[in-house]
């Protein structure tokens, strides 16, 4: 059965310190990758895309990666901030011309 | 830009009764998808409209509906209500949306709360 997976329902780190998360996903073979941000009563926020011929993608302290072999995705956050803490989602095409399919989310805290 | 809106943000119905959902997209954006989010189950998606046609459905009973305006607002309705259909609402928009096959951005709105009694 198709599964998408995150490590994790829950990560504690202390601030300063790189937070890793990440996603696995089985019997799908996407197109890109997403993760999304979200805060306790809000929607999701966009936070960075990968395409399946990317191997790594930054964005000021985020860093994503994704190996298609393996089938999994890394999501870093350097020098982690308690403005960190919230839930992070993956996100991935199931196929080409459907919706998107998220994880369950892991939820970061960082503690100062 | 104004953001995703949904309306309203907090519901209470009870069991057998039908709730209609209301989004406005992004100005500008055609793609709504609707989302369901609980504890359990995380984020799931039930459905999409692009230029007022269900594009998408996910594998929800038929008692979960939708359509979209020619302005692209979209509303959702559940009838029949379950004490399992309490959840968070979600709604998102994008230019073109996951299912014209692109990478769009997908927006979301803050969420409708429904508690089912």
């Amino acid at each position: 059965s198709q599964k998408i997976e995150q490590n994790s329902e829950a990560l504690n780190i202390q601030e300063g310190k790189t937070a890793t998360l990440t996603c696995n996903y089985t019997n799908y073979s996407p197109a890109y990758l997403q993760w999304y941000r979200q805060d306790p009563g809000r929607g999701p926020v966009f936070l960075l895309l990968i395409r399946e011929n990317e191997k790594e993608k930054r964005k000021e302290r985020l860093k994503v990666t994704f190996d298609t072999t393996l089938k999994q995705s890394l999501f870093h956050i350097t020098a982690s901030q308690p403005a960190d803490s919230a839930t992070y989602l993956c996100a991935l095409d199931h196929q080409a011309g459907t919706a998107l399919i998220f994880g369950k989310g892991t939820t970061l805290s960082v503690s100062s | 830009k104004a953001g995703v809106t949904q309306t309203p943000r907090y519901l209470i119905k009870t069991r057998g009764q039908q709730v209609t959902l209301s989004c406005s997209p992004i100005s500008g954006h055609r793609s709504v998808s609707w989302y369901q989010q609980t504890p359990g189950q995380g984020l799931q998606f039930l459905f999409e409209y692009f230029s007022e046609t269900q594009r998408n459905k996910g594998n929800f009973p038929g008692r979960f509906s939708g359509r979209q305006f020619s302005n692209s607002r979209s509303e959702m309705n559940v009838s029949t209500l379950e004490l399992g259909d309490s959840a968070l609402y979600l709604c998102a928009s994008s230019l073109a949306g996951a299912s014209g096959g692109t990478t769009d951005t997908q927006y979301f709105g803050p969420g409708t709360r429904l508690t089912v009694l």
